[in-house]
């Protein structure tokens, strides 16, 4: 399943099928961007991230692709487990880039379906 | 176990009322940061302190004082909280402001009556 647009709220795919997960930034400048997982009643944890000086990244079973050319970042997950229920957050570390300021996106909720 | 502690994990307050939440983290880190995360809003940065002192206050209202005694405590003492206060606090911490990733702590959900 592939989300369409920048941004969708809610994002359902079937268990074992990829997923891809969009989100727009703000700030050209920006040098830095990581993805968060939260699972209900849980914090933000901590899933991948990339410099701005890379344009893809890779994990296991998560990909991050980072496109500056139209400010986009992409969070993909192979074969989407049950586990991976959640809601996913993109955030950029704007310039000075040391002050420990994130700027967090909307999140989009991930269902997985059996 | 995250390794970023935060009590109480719920907290029921009325307007008047004054309480404080609590972070505790475990794993040497030297900035910590209060966020707010409200139902369909992003996560807010509120503050960041380093090495127990303040370096960003992101316009948040006096109703919210924090407190860093040490690098492994912060605190958030409430007081007069309006209900648009209600939301989820989260702590977080990072080796220093400049370091990423934050490891966040599981929150307190609070609820102003």
């Amino acid at each position: 399943g592939e989300s369409v647009g920048l941004h969708l709220p809610t994002l359902s795919v079937q268990e074992g099928d990829n997923s891809i997960i969009n989100c727009a930034y703000s700030n050209s400048a920006s040098d830095y961007f990581i993805w968060y997982k939260q699972e209900s009643g849980k914090g933000p944890q901590f899933i991948i991230d990339i410099r701005s000086n890379m344009d893809k990244r890779q994990g296991q079973r998560v990909t991050v692709l980072l496109n500056k050319t139209v400010k986009h970042l992409s969070l993909q997950i192979a074969a989407t487990q049950p586990g991976d229920s959640a809601v996913y957050f993109c955030a950029e570390n704007p310039p000075p880039g040391n002050t420990g300021k994130l700027i967090f996106g909307q999140g989009t909720t991930l269902q997985v379906k059996p | 176990e995250t390794g970023v502690t935060q009590t109480p994990r719920h907290l029921v307050m009325g307007m008047t009322n004054k309480k404080s939440l609590k972070c505790e983290q475990h794993l040497g880190h030297n900035a910590m940061y209060w966020y707010k995360q409200s139902a369909k809003k992003p996560l807010e940065l509120m503050f960041v302190y380093n090495f127990k002192e303040q370096t960003e206050n992101n316009s948040v209202p006096s109703r919210f004082s924090p407190e860093c005694p040490n690098s492994s405590h912060l605190f958030l003492h409430l007081h007069t909280l309006q209900p648009e206060d209600s939301a989820l606090y989260l702590c977080a911490s990072s080796q220093s402001p400049g370091d990423q990733p934050q490891h966040f702590g599981d929150g307190t959900r609070l609820s102003i009556l």
